[in-house]
């Protein structure tokens, strides 16, 4: 199995401006989790998605967060418009529901807004 | 909701000690604990896990021991060894749910 596939792994953009990550689970997991690391604040759990229904999002920083699970083996986590602050590392992770089977964590998408 | 602490936040070895990790937890429900190691640059990534229904499990050099009473569990590196230096985050859970709760992480260096 490949794992978890994010993209990009890096990313650059100016205050103001959309950015989109994406994610592809791995096959067979039914529960996906957008995770944000920064050195202040740690591994921050901000969304997750059983069966493609958002189930928490209570980690959502604010409105210009969202994410979306359009089907099984794909998720996007939007920014916009992004700010300095968000600069962090964002991981997606999947997990099979109900089993004793961790989650998986991605390579992550590195953030930098300037 | 579940909360999990866990200390120390930074923790120095020289090369062949020993270094433990401990975390603790709020939800008694909760019967799942893996245990991550994340090396710069990369994901974390699981190293062990234990489920309630067990105290301890070994592979090589590590170790977990669970207190479900206390609601506590530690992460034990024996003859600890420079590759060994990482962040280590425990987390818990419910193998029937979904979420797991993560510790705050702890930087360990392994001192040659």
């Amino acid at each position: 199995d490949a794992g978890v596939i994010q993209s990009p792994r890096h990313e650059v953009t100016e205050m103001g401006q959309e950015v989109t990550l994406r994610c592809k689970p791995i096959s067979g997991h039914n529960s996906l989790f957008w995770y944000r690391q920064t050195m202040m604040r740690g591994l921050e759990l901000l969304i997750y998605f059983n069966n493609n229904v958002p189930i928490d999002d209570s980690g959502m920083p604010e409105d210009r967060f969202s994410a979306k699970m359009p089907n099984a083996s794909f998720s996007t986590l939007k920014i916009q418009p992004s700010e300095p602050r968000d600069s962090a590392v964002y991981f997606c992770a999947s997990r099979k529901q109900g089993s004793w089977d961790t989650i998986y964590f991605g390579e992550g998408s590195w953030l930098t807004v300037v | 909701g579940e909360n999990v602490e866990q200390h120390p936040s930074t923790l120095s070895v020289q090369e062949g000690d020993s270094a433990v990790i401990k975390c603790t937890y709020s939800d008694s429900a909760s019967n799942y604990f893996p245990w991550y190691k994340q090396e710069l640059g990369k994901r974390p990534q699981l190293i062990i896990d234990i489920r309630s229904n067990v105290g301890e499990k070994k592979d090589q050099r590590i170790a977990v021991t669970l207190n479900k009473t206390a609601k506590h569990f530690s992460l034990h590196i024996t003859e600890t060894q420079p590759e060994d230096s990482a962040v280590y985050f425990c987390a818990a859970g419910k193998a029937a749910g979904n979420k797991l709760t993560f510790g705050g992480g702890t930087r360990v260096l392994v001192k040659p």
